[in-house]
């Protein structure tokens, strides 16, 4: 499975835009990126996907880099309940393979 | 809006014994999985189930753990023999099909403690 990079931690403050990166060099054509999050003592849960085009949904937006080595998922306005551990997954099957992913705190 | 539901919340057995972890996936999904996470590590992927049989799994599927669904609606996974190093959230997840844009939804979790 290709490799993300995303970094171990982020600091957000509340109310404001959150943009979360992701570095995917060896993404192959057929991958499509995916963002699932986990809250705290939870599962994961799915926030958004895309394969090339910018993608928008009700809980975030995602936008892929024109040559897709790289995507960035942006929380528009960081709410408390936003505090997890996000992770940006390449798939071409149907099993998830979770990486270390990017704990974002928000800061009130 | 429907989800997927683990049971129990918490279980904790004694090494050498036998556990049996039961999900509900969501009604119309086909697909089946199992994820396990170690307290402070990463989620770590299991089996996948379909069409009444196994996928894919994973090294650490070994031949203590087996995956069943005893009627149409609960998807289980047993544990043969516990060890300690088994102590673990177990995550249930179900999808409507295969394809690798569909979403997986995920159960709250067991989380196994073996003494």
């Amino acid at each position: 499975d290709a490799k993300t990079t995303q970094p171990n931690s982020m600091e957000s403050n509340e109310e404001e835009p959150v943009h979360l990166p992701c570095n995917h060099s060896t993404i192959s054509g057929t991958d499509y990126i995916h963002w699932y999050r986990q809250l705290p003592s939870q599962g994961p849960e799915y926030v958004i996907h895309g394969l090339t085009s910018n993608v928008n949904n009700r809980m975030a937006s995602l936008a892929i880099a024109e040559d897709r080595k790289s995507s960035t998922l942006i929380l528009h306005r960081a709410t408390l309940r936003d505090a997890a551990v996000y992770y940006c997954i390449l798939t071409r099957d149907d099993k998830i393979i979770f990486g270390k992913g990017t704990r974002l705190h928000i800061l009130p | 809006e429907p989800e997927v539901t683990q049971t129990p919340s918490h279980q904790v057995t004694q090494m050498g014994q036998e556990v049996i972890l039961r999900c509900v996936p969501i009604s119309n999904h086909l697909y089946f999985y199992w994820y396990r996470q170690i307290l402070g590590q990463k989620v770590e992927f299991l089996v996948s189930f379909y069409n009444n049989e196994i996928s894919e799994k994973s090294e650490i599927f070994d031949d203590q753990f087996s995956v069943e669904r005893p009627d149409g609606s609960n998807f289980t996974l047993k544990i043969r023999s516990t060890k300690l190093e088994d102590s673990a959230m177990y995550f249930c997840a179900s999808r409507i099909t295969g394809l690798p844009y569909n979403e997986q939804f995920f159960g709250p979790g067991t989380r196994l403690t073996v003494l």
